[in-house]
């Protein structure tokens, strides 16, 4: 198993322009989230999905989009690109549980976007 | 509102010197207590989940703990390969899988 794979690593952009970050897992969760983090500061959770085509939005989702159409793949839009969404971004997903246990959020590797 | 505290920011240990990282937090009910370990330039790893106060979970040269208001993780001789940063995050009993509070992180440097 790949895990959580996230593209691009690296991205800098120009303030208007748009891009997609991708995520993909394959681990068959059906709950994928999207966080950025700042330096300094703990991850902020952006969007969130329990399943396909369903989504909803987290602590920070202005600015951003998402869909999710299959099981697997959880894309954050970015519409018009402004300095502020300068960050790291990480694609999470999770298996839900019942009872006592939780369920645990695993993170892709990240992808690093500059916007100038 | 739900609070995650780490402490210290960072911490400078001398290989085989141990000592212990921080969390305290403050939330309405806690259905978990999640540590990850996350290297330069990655994604958080996951390292344990604690439930109920008293439990303590091992991996190697680490080991964590819970009481009812904090969370100590615990690295007994570390060597250079355990600097990292150590997040803690929390999920309250108000919520869903979605909830989780993320402490800023402990940086730990281990010198050979």
């Amino acid at each position: 198993n790949a895990g959580v794979t996230q593209t691009p690593k690296f991205r800098i952009l120009k303030i208007g322009q748009s891009m997609t970050l991708q995520c993909t897992q394959d681990m068959n969760h059906n709950y994928m989230y999207w966080y950025r983090q700042d330096p300094g500061m703990g991850l902020k959770l952006i969007y969130y999905s329990v399943g396909a085509g369903i989504t909803d939005k987290g602590e920070v989702p202005n600015g951003y989009n998402v869909s999710r159409s299959t099981t697997e793949d959880f894309p954050l839009r970015l519409e018009l690109a402004a300095p502020s969404q300068t960050s790291v971004y990480f694609c999470a997903s999770s298996y839900p549980t019942s009872g006592k246990h939780t369920d645990t959020q695993y993170f892709g590797p990240g992808t690093r976007l500059t916007v100038l | 509102e739900d609070q995650v505290t780490q402490s210290p920011e960072a911490l400078r240990l001398q290989e085989g010197e141990s000592s212990s990282l921080n969390c305290s937090y403050t939330v309405s009910g806690l259905r978990g207590l999640f540590w990850y370990r996350q290297d330069p330039g990655k994604g958080p790893e996951f390292l344990f989940t604690l439930y109920s106060a008293g439990e303590e979970k091992e991996k190697e040269r680490l080991k964590a703990t819970l009481t009812k208001k904090e969370s100590f993780l615990h690295i007994t001789a570390p060597k250079p390969e355990d600097s990292a940063t150590y997040l803690c995050a929390v999920r309250p009993t108000q919520g869903g899988s979605e909830k989780l509070v993320f402490g800023k992180g402990t940086k730990l440097t281990v010198n050979p």
